[in-house]
């Protein structure tokens, strides 16, 4: 079956402007992971949905970072306000049930803020 | 929450010389220890992962050993070739924890011919 799918695939947004990413999980797939990646950079973990489970936000670097994720399958992750410091690559992952299981990546989405 | 190190973070060796990435977790509830390939411009993939109750893991030229006592585990890369070459990350996790995977930092293997 299809893999995990992001889009847009690129997105170059001025400063300030709110910015809305879309991550599709592997069908049946109950846990989602969104991680920024900078230049060069390690996976950095913003924020972890298992299930119908209140999502872990505690990575989310600011209140401008939100998530969500409609009937337990498509995630959004919305920037509001943009900032330069924002450019990254935004990967999400999806695994059939979080913990002690196998994460496939999407392809990402860079993400510049001019 | 979980915190893992990984070292070094370049490594650079001979062709057909063996390699070896080293990562120390915080969590002793942590079970469950994957490594992940990332080559340049792709996504990370899943090259090998152990759980805590085994010590070590081969798959043909790469093996993976878990020291669950001083909380740590190593990727090892024998007979290295140039395909070898990315970014590998390690992980840890643990049933019941909040925040998933946690990566380390990422070591960038560098194959010289």
């Amino acid at each position: 079956g299809a893999g995990v799918s992001q889009s847009p695939s690129n997105k170059v947004t001025e400063k300030g402007k709110d910015v809305e990413l879309r991550c599709d999980p592997i069908s049946g797939h109950t846990a989602l992971y969104w991680y920024r990646q900078s230049l060069g950079q390690g996976l950095e973990f913003l924020i972890y949905f298992q299930g119908n489970s209140a999502p872990d936000k505690s990575g989310l670097p600011s209140d401008r970072f939100s998530a969500e994720r409609t009937g337990g399958s498509v995630s959004t992750l919305t920037i509001q306000r943009t900032q330069q410091e924002d450019s990254a690559v935004y990967l999400c992952a999806s695994s059939l049930m979080g913990h002690n299981t196998e994460a496939f990546f999407g392809q990402g989405t860079r993400l510049t803020v001019v | 929450g979980e915190n893992v190190e990984q070292h070094p973070s370049t490594l650079s060796v001979q062709e057909g010389d063996s390699a070896v990435i080293k990562c120390t977790y915080s969590d002793s509830a942590s079970n469950y220890f994957p490594w992940y390939k990332q080559e340049l411009g792709k996504r990370p993939q899943l090259i090998i992962d152990i759980r805590s109750n085994v010590g070590e893991k081969k798959d043909q030229r790469i093996a993976v050993t878990l020291n669950k006592t001083a909380k740590h585990f190593s990727l090892h890369i024998t007979e290295t070739q140039p395909e070898d070459s990315a970014v590998y990350f390690c992980a840890a996790s643990r049933e019941g924890g909040a925040d998933g995977l946690t990566f380390g930092k990422g070591t960038h293997l560098i194959i010289q011919p």
